[in-house]
């Protein structure tokens, strides 16, 4: 298909796991979001790349939090020594330009810590 | 502290009526707008976008408004549909890379 996806959908890891969520975004996109929902609210911001530039990593809540995109394609979200409080969906987002205006995003992976 | 908020969870609308959905948000900073719309198990779908040089942007059905004194923005969907039915996020961001999102609104259309 032509959007966004993510792998896993569901992962279910034991609290002190670490995990590593991958996005695949529109071909050609440029930039490339990672977003955190919670039960009940909205997505909020973790991060963005501008192609395998890290512009901007001031929503990912610890240093425990680590994304990474090398070629300016794939990207991935690790977590390590997960916590419950990090149950969440992850959701990642593409957009063609350069000022993200429109974003497509993927359908998520649940994460449940245990 | 919630920068974009929904205060509405959920709205009932009948089938072919005006649904109007609103979001406030506090930071005069913020310069793009834009509304998602959410079915369960699947990421949020981009609807419509505004920025703050306008104060009204329309598609189809879907009309944005946006009153930069008040901090307000609201979606008019009309007529509705009941497969407009879902989840509804407003986001605002004031470069158009870091956007916040409110909490949602759940929509139903009733047929």
């Amino acid at each position: 298909g032509a959007g966004v996806s993510q792998s896993p959908r569901y992962k279910v890891a034991k609290r002190g796991q670490d995990v590593a969520l991958r996005c695949d975004p529109i071909s050609g996109h440029v930039s490339l979001f990672w977003y955190q929902q919670a039960l009940g609210q909205g997505p909020e911001f973790l991060t963005y790349f501008q192609n395998e530039a890290q512009l901007d990593k001031s929503g990912l809540p610890s240093d425990r939090f680590f994304a990474e995109r090398p070629e300016g394609s794939v990207s991935t979200l690790k977590i390590q020594r997960t916590q419950q409080e990090d149950s969440a969906v992850y959701l990642c987002a593409s957009s063609l330009q350069r000022v993200g205006n429109e974003q497509f995003f993927g359908p998520g992976t649940r994460l449940t810590v245990l | 502290d919630q920068q974009v908020k929904q205060n509405s969870p959920s709205l009932s609308v009948q089938e072919g009526r005006i649904s109007i959905l609103n979001c406030d948000y506090t930071n005069s900073m913020f310069d793009y707008f834009l509304w998602y719309k959410k079915y369960p198990a699947e990421g949020p779908t981009f609807l419509i976008s505004i920025s703050s040089i306008k104060d009204k942007n329309e598609d189809g059905r879907f009309t944005v408004f946006l009153n930069k004194s008040a901090k307000h923005l609201s979606l008019h969907i009309v007529p509705s549909q009941p497969g407009d039915s879902a989840v509804y996020f407003c986001a605002a961001s004031p470069d158009g890379n870091q956007f916040y999102f409110g909490t949602g609104t759940s929509l139903t259309v009733i047929p």
